[in-house]
């Protein structure tokens, strides 16, 4: 069975420091990875995804993800953070065989970024 | 930017009483999800729709849940009779379903539904 498993449920940063949210997976093959963030009373936006190639892959907002096969796992990386990003964040799976298939969420991790 | 909609933003209803969530997903998008979030707790995933039938549905997905794209336009969820325990921010999203593609799902802002 897929699982996706995001160990913290908080991450503090200081404004301008490098942050770091972890995720790891278990699916069989290699699936297609996300990360989505939620703001506060909003719903999930979507922030970056693997498919294939390049292992670290960038998006919205300065946020960029490493992908790293033999330890199955999909670390969202800021170079510096604001205080704008605290927000909830999801890392998500798809099998890769079903273009429609559905989303497996971790259970988010709130980043929380201080002045 | 296209966005997917979703009706109501907050309601409040009854235990036992009926509820109907609404949706509008991206026009040219083929398949519909529905997911929940109980406060607090992960996103989970109920169901998925394509070509005017249900693809995949979880195990929380039970007799009292059906979906339904009555126009070509809306994307509806429906809780025949509901429970305390159905209290939760409920997500529409939906995707191209291109062949070969990542195809991103786009969520709704969600509706809330409080059971008393």
């Amino acid at each position: 069975a897929q699982s996706v498993a995001q160990p913290e449920d908080q991450v503090n940063v200081a404004e301008g420091n490098p942050l770091t949210v972890k995720c790891t997976y278990s699916v069989s093959g290699n699936p297609y990875l996300f990360w989505y963030v939620q703001y506060p009373n909003r719903g999930l936006q979507f922030l970056l995804k693997y498919i294939t190639g390049d292992n670290l892959v960038k998006g919205s907002y300065g946020f960029e993800a490493e992908f790293n096969k033999s330890q199955t796992s999909f670390h969202l990386k800021k170079p510096s953070a604001l205080v704008s990003d605290s927000a909830l964040y999801f890392c998500a799976v798809r099998d890769r065989n079903n273009q429609g298939g559905k989303l497996i969420f971790g259970q988010g991790t709130e980043l929380s970024v201080k002045p | 930017e296209p966005e997917v909609t979703q009706t109501p933003s907050h309601q409040v209803t009854q235990m036992g009483q009926e509820v109907i969530l609404r949706c509008v997903p991206i026009s040219n998008h083929l398949y519909f999800y529905w997911y929940r979030q109980i406060l607090g707790q992960k996103v989970e995933f109920l169901v998925s729709f394509y070509n005017n039938e249900i693809s995949e549905k979880s195990e929380i997905f039970d007799d009292q849940f059906s979906v339904e794209r009555p126009d070509g336009s809306n994307f509806t969820l429906k809780i025949r009779s509901t429970k305390l325990e159905d209290s939760a921010m409920y997500f529409c999203a939906s995707s191209e379903g291109r062949v070969g593609g990542a195809n991103v799902l786009t969520f709704g802002a969600g509706s809330r539904l409080t059971v008393l």
